[in-house]
């Protein structure tokens, strides 16, 4: 069964440094999706992306964050300048279509611990 | 926005011991999805439920809308070690149908 998968698996970065998370969508998915869960609290949803453009964003997306289709075929997210509350698992998702009938299915996330 | 509510937070049961998890919106729902997370794991998605109080059932666990499309529950029969993890409902919102998560039940078994 196809699968979204996520690197690098773990990211470990100083406070203020760039960091890229990297998703590849399953192929045939038009929307993707960031979320974010801080240890042992609830996932918290990001951004949204389809046909090249962010479609919604929630308030932590702020001007350090942003996303990006390069190819056909990845789906970035970049942290400008890491914060020590940035520190969290990232997951990306997809789905088939944008209705909301559509299961999300979510890479196994990359954690990235700020120093 | 849009919230929802899981209760309860935690919940430890005997292996073989059923176990329902409640989840409660302030507003009504279009739809609700339920994901189940394992340690560790990803969100993994469970089920939909989309027309006023329906019920769905997967093996052991049942799933049920409520009529008002206000609430949803997932009842686990004879929980199973197998049954670990966090159970979140999460209905769709926004433009692109974004998941709006509660904060979920752990659910823990006693083998």
């Amino acid at each position: 069964e196809p699968e979204v998968t996520q690197t690098p698996s773990h990211q470990v970065t100083q406070m203020g440094q760039e960091v890229i998370l990297r998703c590849v969508p399953i192929s045939n998915h038009l929307y993707f999706y960031w979320y974010r869960q801080i240890l042992g609290q609830k996932v918290e949803f990001l951004v949204s992306f389809y046909n090249n453009e962010i479609s919604e964003k929630s308030e932590i997306f702020d001007d350090q964050f942003s996303v990006e289709r390069p190819d056909g075929s990845n789906f970035t997210l970049k942290i400008r300048s890491t914060k020590l509350e940035d520190s969290a698992m990232y997951f990306c998702a997809s789905t088939k279509a944008g209705n909301s009938n559509q299961p999300q299915h979510f890479g196994d996330g990359t954690r990235l611990s700020i120093l | 926005g849009q919230q929802v509510m899981q209760i309860p937070q935690y919940q430890h049961v005997q292996e073989g011991e059923d176990f329902t998890t409640y989840c409660n919106s302030s507003t009504t729902l279009s739809n609700i999805q339920w994901y189940k997370q394992r340690p560790g794991g990803h969100p993994v998605f469970l089920i939909q439920l989309v027309k006023s109080g329906e019920v769905k059932k997967q093996k052991r666990l049942t799933f049920q809308f409520g009529e008002a499309k206000k609430n949803s529950s997932l009842h686990i029969t004879a929980t199973q070690t197998t049954d670990v993890g966090t159970y979140f409902c999460a209905p769709r919102g926004g433009n692109n149908r974004k998941l709006i998560w509660g904060l979920g039940t752990s659910l823990a078994v006693n083998p």
